[in-house]
């Protein structure tokens, strides 16, 4: 296992199209994060899976904006009917850790998300 | 709501010097973590640096250590022997002990690093 993997890595897609990215996280880790990070800021939080249950989810994170995470192993990032303005780097991450405890967190390379 | 400021947008240093980067933080929480994360260009977010609140030494990891300063809500890093691999965006991150499960960033500082 050699970290935290995102597909794809860019994506080019016309406004109004959905696009869907995947996240997979280290196996052994029960918690997977999104975040969004737009050029020259740091990242923020999107929403939080604790296995396969979705715990929180930013107000950032619209209608139209849905996560999964099956059987709690990778998740899945869908945007529908994009926009200009979700044009960013999309960043997953995971951990290990039970409930009630803040462990380090590991991220991914990213999907940088483009929308013409 | 938690907040991290970094006041530096951009960052300079000689190869072999020492540098230090800002970072503040605010919070009505007494138990949390701090973080430093590294990213350089094009590649994945890197931890460098921890910090739990409850803990008074500063954390050290080889030439990377914390000035952490709970009372002022502060937690600055300081590289030695500044390397051209240092090179990177730094972010200062924070998050809860328990409760919200989530990373609250810094907006970051790009460190340049002159050989």
């Amino acid at each position: 296992d050699t970290g935290v993997s995102q597909d794809p890595r860019h994506k080019i897609t016309k406004r109004g199209q959905n696009v869907t990215f995947r996240c997979d996280p280290i196996s052994e880790h029960n918690r997977l994060y999104w975040y969004r990070q737009t050029l020259g800021q740091g990242p923020e939080f999107l929403t939080y899976f604790q296995n396969e249950a979705q715990l929180e989810k930013s107000r950032l994170l619209s209608d139209r904006f849905s996560a999964e995470r099956p059987k709690g192993s990778f998740s899945t990032l869908e945007i529908q009917r994009t926009e200009q303005g979700d044009s960013a780097m999309y960043l997953c991450a995971s951990s290990f850790g039970p409930a009630g405890s803040n462990t380090e967190a590991f991220f991914g390379q990213g999907t940088r998300l483009t929308v013409v | 709501a938690q907040t991290v400021t970094q006041s530096q947008p951009e960052m300079s240093v000689q190869e072999a010097e020492t540098v230090t980067l800002s970072c503040t933080y605010d919070t009505s929480e007494s138990d949390y973590y701090l973080f430093w994360y590294k990213q350089p260009p094009s590649r994945q977010m890197i931890l460098v640096i921890r910090q739990e609140a409850y803990k008074q030494q500063n954390a050290t990891e080889n030439r990377f250590s914390v000035n952490f300063q709970k009372a002022a809500k502060s937690f600055s890093l300081k590289i030695s022997d500044s390397q051209l691999g240092d090179a990177a965006m730094y972010f200062c991150a924070y998050i809860s002990f328990q409760g919200a499960q989530k990373l609250v960033f810094g907006q970051g500082t790009r460190l340049t690093i002159n050989p």
